[in-house]
């Protein structure tokens, strides 16, 4: 049974590019979420995809923005990086069908952004 | 407003027992969560509480007391590998809200 996995591992950026981050959801799962964690902190959430749409959004900037495709898989996009972008951005996929009070949420591995 | 909290850092002896603390203020409470982060690695799931009560799950259990907004994670005959960060996290109950709230995590560490 595959789990999260997320791609790529890490990467390094420069202020002001662009970066898209990967995730395929845990097998059966179809609802993704993706957060920041900064070191040393929780993870702050970033928003969640189901049906191929933003279903929620935390308190991040229109620079974040993000998909779903058909099969689940999702993208987050952050353009105009700064600085403060530097963090682990991990992927979430939980179940809908299984009860919207206990779907908990399984992660991937993360992706270590750097933006220098 | 939204605030959880967890001590930063506490330090248990291998084989002994240790009590990690939430405590949580939300508009709503739906279910509280608690995770397992390993360095550099993903948070894993360890529990689950919505009702009021102990959960036990081998090793680990987990209180919740929801009139307090409190919880607390019971670890019990610790190894060198349960050195980790402990995360906790609420899911608020308002329609339409399906994000998790963080804790900024405890990190256990476990001496010989």
């Amino acid at each position: 049974d595959a789990g999260v996995t997320q791609s790529p591992t890490h990467l390094i950026k420069t202020r002001g590019q662009q970066v898209t981050l990967r995730c395929s959801p845990k097998s059966g799962h179809d609802t993704v979420s993706w957060y920041q964690q900064a070191l040393g902190q929780g993870p702050q959430f970033i928003f969640q995809y189901y049906e191929e749409e933003e279903r929620q959004r935390g308190n991040f900037p229109d620079r974040f923005s993000g998909h779903q495709f058909p099969n689940y898989s999702s993208e987050l996009n952050v353009n105009a990086l700064l600085l403060g972008d530097s963090a682990l951005y991990l992927c979430a996929s939980s179940r809908v069908g299984g009860g919207a009070f206990h779907n908990e949420q399984y992660f991937g591995p993360g992706t270590r952004l750097t933006v220098t | 407003g939204q605030n959880i909290d967890q001590p930063t850092e506490m330090t248990a002896t291998e084989g002994a027992i240790v009590q990690i603390n939430c405590t949580y203020q939300t508009s709503g409470f739906n279910g509280l969560f608690w995770y397992q982060q390993h360095a550099g690695e993903a948070p894993t799931f360890l529990s689950y509480n919505v009702l009021d009560g102990l959960e036990e799950k081998g090793r680990f259990s987990s209180f919740l007391s929801r009139s307090k907004g409190y919880s607390y994670l019971l670890l019990k005959e610790l190894q060198m590998k349960d050195s980790a960060s402990y995360l906790c996290a609420v899911r608020e109950a308002a329609w339409g809200n399906y994000q998790l709230i963080w804790g900024a995590g405890t990190k256990l560490i476990i001496k010989p």
